[in-house]
C-alpha cells in the first residue's frame, strides 16, 4: 500500500485562484517534503516540513502538517499558468532496519488555465 | 552552475540488450539515487549509494545493476533480465542521504522494443 497519497489526482483552476493539494500517509514520519515536476523533467524540491512543525511558508507556497491526522496540504496562492506541473509529496521515515527512507506519492497534476 | 547531468535524454534499445544510463553530479554530494517513474505513478527507488564503493538495493532492484567508483558518478545498467524496462529514469543526489531533500537530474526516457 502507498505510504503517501496525494488528493486530488488532477486539479484544473483559473489563473489567480488558489490551488490546494493534500497528502495522506500511514506511518510516523521524520519530515514531509513537496516536489514539483514539469512535464518530461526532473523533480524540483519545494519545501520541507519537519514532524514537529505545523506550518511553513515559502513565497506563494504554504504547507501545513497535521501529524494526528497523518496529512499535509500544499497551498499555492494566486496561481499562474507557469505553476502548471505535477506536485508530489514525499514522506521521510525510519525503516524497521533503522535506516532512513524517502517515499514518494503518485502526485497531483495541476493545470492553471490563463 | 552545480547540478546533476543525465545522458542521454532519450534512449532506444532492442529487447535483450543491456543499456547503461549515465548520471554525473558536481554538487559534491555523498548520496546518489536512481528512481523509476511510470506514467501516472510515483517514483520507485531502484538503487542508492551513500558513499563511494558502496550501494544498496531499493524497492525494485531486480534486473538493474549500479556502480559507484567515483563520488561524482553513479551509472545504472538496465539488464536484459528486467522484464519491463521501458520507463522514465531519474537520478538524484543529496548532501548526506537519509531523508534530506533530493536534487534531481532531468531524466532519461528509455524505450525498449
Amino acid at each position: 500500500s502507498q505510504q503517501g497519497e496525494e488528493d486530488p489526482q488532477a486539479l484544473s483552476i483559473q489563473e489567480g485562484e488558489n490551488a490546494t493539494m493534500n497528502c495522506s500517509y500511514k506511518t510516523s514520519i521524520n519530515n514531509l517534503q513537496w516536489y514539483r515536476q514539469n512535464s518530461g523533467r526532473g523533480l524540483v524540491h519545494l519545501i520541507l516540513i519537519r514532524s514537529n512543525e505545523r506550518e511553513k511558508h515559502s513565497g506563494r507556497l504554504r504547507v501545513t502538517l497535521d501529524t494526528s491526522k497523518k496529512s499535509s496540504s500544499l497551498l499555492i496562492t494566486a496561481s499562474r499558468a507557469a505553476d502548471t506541473a505535477s506536485y508530489f509529496c514525499a514522506t521521510g521515515l525510519l525503516t524497521q532496519g533503522g535506516s532512513e527512507k524517502l517515499v514518494f506519492g503518485k502526485g497531483t497534476k495541476l493545470t492553471v488555465n490563463p | 552552475d552545480g547540478g546533476i547531468t543525465q545522458s542521454p535524454k532519450y534512449l532506444f534499445r532492442k529487447e535483450g540488450q543491456n543499456v547503461t544510463l549515465s548520471c554525473e553530479q558536481n554538487l559534491n554530494h555523498d548520496a546518489m539515487y536512481w528512481y523509476r517513474q511510470d506514467p501516472g505513478q510515483g517514483l520507485r527507488l531502484i538503487y542508492y549509494s551513500q558513499i563511494v564503493n558502496d550501494f544498496q538495493k531499493g524497492d525494485i532492484a531486480e534486473g538493474y545493476s549500479v556502480s559507484r567508483e567515483k563520488k561524482e558518478s553513479f551509472p545504472l545498467t538496465v539488464t536484459s533480465a528486467q522484464k519491463n524496462p521501458t520507463a522514465f529514469y531519474l537520478c538524484a543526489s543529496s548532501p548526506k542521504g537519509g531523508t534530506s531533500p533530493l536534487h534531481f537530474g532531468n531524466g532519461t526516457r528509455l524505450t525498449v522494443t
